[in-house]
């Protein structure tokens, strides 16, 4: 059985940056691909990249391009996503999901809430 | 982007009902779409993929339907665990969108 456990809530202050992390186990890391999403309050789920271990392969959104990093450590089957510039509306629970046929979200992240407050 | 947009905002139905939800995509997806279920403080959770092939483990009172551009999630015979909220998503170019929801509530 995939699971993903993500690192616990951020503050942060506006202009920082924030790294959460998703460690996963049960499934194949390398060759899975990890998306991250991010939910504002009351809203649908915004994606914001997804990775490819096996191949380094990370594809972006545009909106989040320039300030979103999504990297991989193989070794611990981590995935990492770093989000910087931080604004208010950068305030949002965000996930990672395994991704699968590199397309589809089928096993998620339990999220972790990042605010963004001065 | 792919722009989706869901109906109606919020649906009220009485358990043991059928609830009907409506997707429609800005342009055509093909049968690339999924749709997943998000209860308060939980993460989504995968419903159906490919329009209408249910998740591992998705019971069987959850059909979807559609391709192209307007689609369709049925729950027949609705329980008190199904009243939470919606979500459709397209994955047939990247960006892949999400739409903003429909609430199923008694």
């Amino acid at each position: 059985q995939v699971q993903l456990v993500q690192s616990g809530a951020e503050v942060r202050t506006p202009g920082s940056s924030v790294k959460v992390s998703c460690k996963a186990s049960g499934g194949t890391f390398t060759t899975d691909a990890i998306s991250w999403v991010r939910q504002t309050p009351g809203q649908g789920p915004e994606w914001m990249g997804r990775i490819i271990p096996n191949i380094d392969l990370v594809n972006y959104v545009e909106m989040f391009q320039g300030r979103v990093t999504i990297t991989a450590d193989k070794s611990t089957s981590t995935v990492y996503m770093e989000l910087s510039s931080l604004r208010s509306e950068d305030t949002a629970v965000y996930y990672c999901a395994r991704t699968f046929r590199d397309v589809i979200l089928d096993y998620w992240g339990q999220g972790t809430l990042v605010t963004v407050s001065s | 982007d792919i722009l989706m947009t869901q109906s109606p905002a919020t649906l009220s139905v009485s358990p043991g009902e059928r609830a009907t939800l409506s997707c429609r995509a800005s342009q055509g997806v093909s049968i690339n779409l999924a749709w997943y279920q998000q209860k308060p403080g939980q993460a989504p959770r995968l419903l159906i993929y490919g329009a209408s092939t249910r998740a591992a483990g998705i019971p069987a009172r959850f059909s979807g339907s559609g391709s192209e551009t307007e689609f369709t999630l049925s729950i027949s015979s609705l329980e008190s665990e199904d009243f939470a909220v919606y979500y459709c998503q397209h994955y047939k170019k990247w960006p892949y969108t999400f739409g903003q929801g429909t609430k199923l509530e008694i």
